[in-house]
């Protein structure tokens, strides 16, 4: 079975610009998380989404916006890009409920803003 | 507002030898605690997965501990091998998200 598949794997991007980011689950995973990892630090939680409503937010400004589609798939939209946006954007699939249910990552994208 | 902290920040032992990571958080209301390991560049893969109810889990030469009154987690490694060389996250779930530490690097020299 295929893992959590994102991509692109590698962006580069200038200040201002807007990006958009993609996810494709664990097949029968409903629930699609998005994290922020910047270099040297564990993972910031971003979103959350299931049954293609969000159901959690972390502390980002307004620029950063997600949805999940009917097949359980997920963007994640930055725009105005800042150079503290320069991270690895990491995506995580689970069943429903955090309880006993592993958070499966996929190997991320790499934002860079220059 | 949950906070996790891991110690040592980073870690150098040689082949063969036992190890233990140590991961502290501040709220105990927690759903899970989940060990993950991300090697450079990459995604994080999961290692073990304690439940609020549990109190260890083990894999091959992988060992969790939970303690939830004291608000800590051990990762025992056993007999340590090159190829674990990584960093090494614990993260606390709460109702929809995972807060992590900052990890533990660790190099195992051959």
């Amino acid at each position: 079975d295929a893992g959590v598949t994102q991509s692109p794997t590698h962006l580069i991007k200038t200040r201002g610009q807007q990006v958009t980011l993609r996810c494709s689950p664990i097949s029968g995973h409903k629930s699609v998380s998005w994290y922020q990892q910047v270099l040297g630090q564990g993972p910031q939680f971003i979103f959350q989404y299931y049954e293609k409503e969000e159901r959690g937010r972390g502390n980002f400004p307004d620029r950063f916006s997600a949805r999940q589609f009917p097949n359980y798939s997920s963007e994640l939209n930055v725009n105005a890009l800042l150079l503290g946006d320069s991270a690895l954007y990491l995506c995580a699939s689970s069943l429903p409920g955090l309880d006993g249910r592993t958070l499966h990552f996929g190997n991320g994208t790499r934002l860079t803003v220059t | 507002k949950q906070e996790v902290t891991q110690i040592p920040a980073a870690l150098s032992v040689p082949e063969g030898e036992n190890l233990v990571l140590n991961c502290s958080f501040t709220d105990s209301a927690i759903y899970n605690l989940q060990w993950f390991r991300q090697d450079p560049g990459k995604g994080l893969t999961s290692l073990l997965l304690i439940q609020s109810s549990q109190r260890e889990q083990t894999s091959g030469r992988l060992n969790a501990s939970l303690d939830k009154s004291s608000g800590r987690s051990t990762l025992y490694i056993a007999a340590s091998q090159p190829g674990d060389s990584a960093t090494y996250l614990c993260a606390a779930s709460g109702t929809y998200k995972y807060i992590f530490g900052t990890g533990t690097r660790l190099k195992v020299l051959a």
